[in-house]
């Protein structure tokens, strides 16, 4: 497996754009996970979701986020409108169904950019 | 709610020698586990060492090895004879069944090895 697949690596777009992050799980895991990093915040979860299901979205920062998966090879995280303190790096991840011993696989990151 | 604290922000130390991340947690759920993640500068996010709540022997995985002392509720990462590729952010993360098996992590350990 590739493992887990993120697009685009980098998005740099104007405030008040649309931005939507994609990601495709590692095939056969059963956890999504999306992640916010920053520096003043670390490494924030922002939502997760089980078989396809959202399971807490307590994270989301704003009703301007939203997180979608359609299908359990994909999943979307969307911006609109976004605004500068938007930027940071996303992290998507994945994991099996038995959650309590198994690792997240992230991908690499998409690394955003509101000017 | 958990709660993961890492409370180095940053640490060095000599090549060659050992270092200890220090990681407490706060749950009530008896059933958890406990990760550790590497950041290198590069950005991507790799998984190094997996401690069960169950488990009765301290995890270990090559040169890095988990003290965990479950009543003091806290889980250091052990680096034994550094290395310059072990420059790096170091991250604490947890999962508990009460929180939905949500991957939460603590706020990183900046970790520089020096020749």
């Amino acid at each position: 497996d590739a493992g887990v697949i993120q697009s685009p690596r980098h998005e740099v777009t104007e405030m008040g754009q649309e931005v939507t992050l994609r990601c495709k799980p590692i095939s056969g895991h059963d956890y999504l996970f999306w992640y916010r990093q920053t520096m003043m915040r670390g490494l924030e979860l922002l939502i997760y979701f089980n078989n396809n299901v959202p399971i807490d979205d307590s994270g989301m920062p704003e009703d301007r986020f939203s997180a979608k998966m359609p299908n359990a090879s994909f999943s979307t995280l969307k911006i609109q409108p976004s605004e500068p303190r938007d930027s940071a790096v996303y992290f998507c991840a994945s994991s099996l169904y038995s959650p309590m011993n198994t690792e997240a696989f992230f991908g690499q990151g998409t690394r955003l950019t509101v000017v | 709610a958990q709660k993961i604290t890492q409370t180095q922000p940053g640490m060095f130390v000599q090549e060659k020698e050992a270092v200890t991340l220090d990681c407490t947690y706060d749950t009530s759920d008896p059933s958890y586990g406990l990760f550790w993640y590497k950041q290198p500068s590069s950005g991507e996010m790799i998984f190094l060492i997996y401690q069960g709540s169950y488990d009765q022997q301290n995890a270990t995985e090559g040169r890095y090895s988990l003290n965990f002392q479950k009543a003091r509720k806290s889980a250091n990462l052990v680096i034994s004879a550094s290395q310059l590729g072990d420059s790096a952010m170091y991250f604490c993360a947890m999962r508990a069944s009460n929180s939905g098996y949500a991957l939460n992590f603590g706020k990183g350990t900046s970790l520089l090895v020096t020749p």
